[in-house]
């Protein structure tokens, strides 16, 4: 079965911070993306990668960069954390071309203070 | 714009009482709409891909269909084991394989 890792469960930084969040697959997905989920507000799109070192924003990448070195990783970077950044960050991939679900991680909680 | 509605935003059943969630969309070209499912803090759970006007797809208790504009969850004799919050998404003839979602249903089953 396909997994999505990511990093750290729950995360703590303080405002101001660089924070980087981790997301690797094992299943040599060419399509990863990183949505944040705040109550009331559903999962919007952050970024999206097709391939190693492209990406794509997303609805609300602002505040946000992507790295993409390593088909398997996918970096997500808050280059000066916000406390309005505090929010479920959820990963997921997919195969190139492939009109089915997206493979999720089981998320990160980060807490901006 | 691209447009996913769910609704209601939240709903309580009691154990054994049926009923339905909504999703409704607007999408220039619908490659495929999505049903997940969403425990608290964990990552959505994949229930159901559905891609054309008329399909229907069940899996246990949980049943869902599709129209040229809305999609129906129906859940049958529910238990408290199916709580949980329900998501809704698109994909669309855009190219990409992104999915937008709808702000989902909190689904609560009181025994």
């Amino acid at each position: 079965d396909v997994k999505v890792t990511q990093s750290s469960r729950y995360l703590v930084k303080r405002t101001g911070e660089k924070v980087f969040l981790e997301c690797v697959q094992d299943m040599d997905h060419e399509n990863m993306f990183w949505y944040r989920q705040d109550p009331g507000l559903g999962l919007r799109l952050i970024y999206f990668s097709y391939d190693v070192k492209m990406k794509e924003k997303g609805d609300i990448p602002e505040g946000y960069s992507v790295s993409r070195e390593k088909k398997e990783r996918f970096s997500l970077i808050l280059e000066s954390a916000s406390t309005n950044q505090t929010s479920m960050y959820l990963c997921a991939s997919i195969p190139r071309g492939l009109n089915e679900k997206l493979f999720f991680g089981s998320g990160t909680q980060l807490s901006v203070l | 714009e691209d447009q996913v509605t769910q609704s209601p935003e939240a709903l309580r059943l009691q154990e054994g009482e049926s009923s339905s969630l909504n999703c409704s969309y607007t999408v220039s070209g619908l490659r495929g709409l999505f049903w997940y499912r969403q425990d608290p803090g964990k990552g959505p759970e994949f229930l159901f891909t559905l891609y054309s006007a008329g399909e229907e797809k069940e899996k246990e208790r949980l049943k869902a269909t599709l129209t040229k504009k809305e999609s129906f969850l129906h859940i049958t004799a529910p238990k408290p084991e199916d709580s949980a919050t329900y998501l809704c998404a698109v994909r669309r003839w855009d190219g990409s394989e992104k999915l937008v979602f709808g702000k989902g249903t909190k689904l609560t089953v009181n025994p």
